[in-house]
């Protein structure tokens, strides 16, 4: 099961930076923090991990607290094309990626 | 390099008939999961199989469905007398290793809609 919690719904206009926080108080020493994201009906796409330090790729920048009950995703420059379900996941080696029902991102002209 | 197949996209049953929905994973993975997504809810773990061998069939429904993922060919995910409740969009991902970094490539989807 999920052990994340995350906002439903959420609005960021075009250019801004959209930060959508998760919560994962219960997380385990040996779990990371993965986010995909799914586009309209698409297959999820994966967007970033990271087990305690805080991450950035081409795509996104993940913020975990440090005392690791929560994270913040960051799209620096949210276009339309980001409109999407955003899934918060905790995982762990030798387990399953558990979905929940994410956050759904509407990008605002 | 190819993503993550998946075949058919579209499916139409009538109720009592069987569906068949196949998954190439991208080269090189040998590790395949099958997800279902019911309307407007999120995605939920079915099983995880490598080549010849099931390795967690626990989001599997005990009757009807079953999974493979042959020494060659696609992995196949097999319902039998479908039912109403069995619409939905199967999604496939792959990985290279388990073990890795976790990252899963998804397919695009089946969609699966009983008469």
């Amino acid at each position: 099961d999920a052990k994340t919690t995350q906002p439903t719904s959420m609005d960021c206009a075009e250019g801004r930076a959209a930060n959508l926080p998760c919560n994962h108080s219960t997380i385990s020493g040996n779990e990371y923090v993965y986010w995909y994201r799914q586009i309209h009906s698409q297959g999820p796409q994966y967007i970033i991990h990271g087990l305690k330090n805080n991450e950035t790729n081409e795509m996104a920048s993940l913020i975990i607290t440090e005392d690791r009950k929560s994270s913040t995703l960051i799209l620096p420059h949210a276009t339309l094309r980001d409109t999407a379900v955003y899934y918060c996941i905790v995982y762990a080696t030798g387990n399953q990626f558990y979905f929940g029902t994410g956050t759904s991102l509407t990008v605002i002209p | 390099n190819a993503g993550v197949m998946q075949n058919p996209r579209h499916l139409v049953r009538r109720r009592g008939q069987e569906a068949r929905l196949r998954c190439s994973p991208m080269k090189g993975h040998s590790h395949v999961y099958w997800y279902r997504q019911l309307p407007e809810e999120g995605l939920k773990f079915m099983v995880y199989l490598q080549k010849e061998n099931i390795i967690d069939e626990s989001g599997m429904p005990k009757e009807r469905f079953s999974a493979e993922f042959p020494k060659e060919g696609p992995s196949i995910l097999r319902i039998q007398q479908v039912v109403r409740g069995d619409s939905a969009a199967y999604f496939c991902a792959s990985s290279l290793q388990f073990r890795n970094t976790g990252e899963l490539f998804f397919g695009e989807g089946s969609r699966l809609t009983v008469l």
